[in-house]
């Protein structure tokens, strides 16, 4: 199975602030890679695609980059609604496996 | 609009079997596979398998092989996910979505399955 680390685990942030979040693959899955957002006790939401393709009407603040094994979610401008979890999820081979997840706390 | 709807909170024992559906609307049923992901209290998102409705192909994970079966009714537009041999480490919130281009674009709410003698 093709492994994935997000990194980090945990970030404290405040609103205004550019934060970045990695996901790192254990082989390369291209640029097959999706992006979601979860807030407690709610279904994940798909906020990028293919690495770097926004998702319709997801804020403009969210952006993903990179191909191969590392990949980046970074958002440009931290707002209140963004404090959640996030996750990536790699779509190249079955089984198609999540990170971790990143807890995207206020500071 | 797409919406998958899922049934209710169940409560098992340990050993029994569980069977979620998940009813599609709003695009034609069999032109996307749906995907059953769940997710522990407190713990991350974990990939179950696939179904394609048209013609009911089937991917498992590993972890599940021989334990979940994954089926389809186009007559209704509903796909279902039975687990059986249930353990605690079971218990967890059980979401179908609606595979885009192969992730993930549409989600249910939910289904709780808590195993508990």
């Amino acid at each position: 199975d093709i492994q994935m680390t997000q990194s980090p685990s945990t970030l404290s942030a405040s609103v205004g602030d550019r934060v970045t979040i990695t996901c790192r693959a254990s082989q390369s899955i291209s640029s097959w890679l999706a992006w979601y957002q979860q807030k407690p006790g709610k279904a994940p939401k798909l906020l990028i695609y293919k690495a770097s393709s926004l998702e319709s009407g997801v804020p403009s603040r969210f952006s993903g980059s990179g191909s191969g094994t590392e990949f980046t979610l970074t958002i440009s401008s931290l707002q209140p609604d963004d404090f959640a979890t996030y996750y990536c999820q790699q779509y190249d081979t079955y089984p198609y496996t999540f990170g971790q997840g990143t807890k995207l706390e206020i500071k | 609009q797409v919406q998958l709807v899922q049934s209710g909170a169940e409560v098992e024992k340990p050993g029994a079997s569980v069977k979620v559906s998940c009813k599609a609307s709003g695009y034609t049923f069999t032109r996307y596979s749906i995907h059953w992901v769940r997710q522990a209290p407190g713990q991350g998102l974990e990939w179950m398998g696939i179904i394609n409705p048209n013609g009911g192909y089937t991917s498992y994970a590993q972890k599940f092989q021989g334990r979940v079966t994954m089926t389809r009714d186009t007559s209704t537009s509903t796909v279902y996910m039975e687990l059986t041999n249930l353990y605690s480490d079971d218990t967890a919130v059980y979401y179908c979505s609606r595979d885009t281009g192969s992730y993930s674009a549409y989600w249910g709410q939910g289904t709780l399955v808590t195993v508990s003698s």
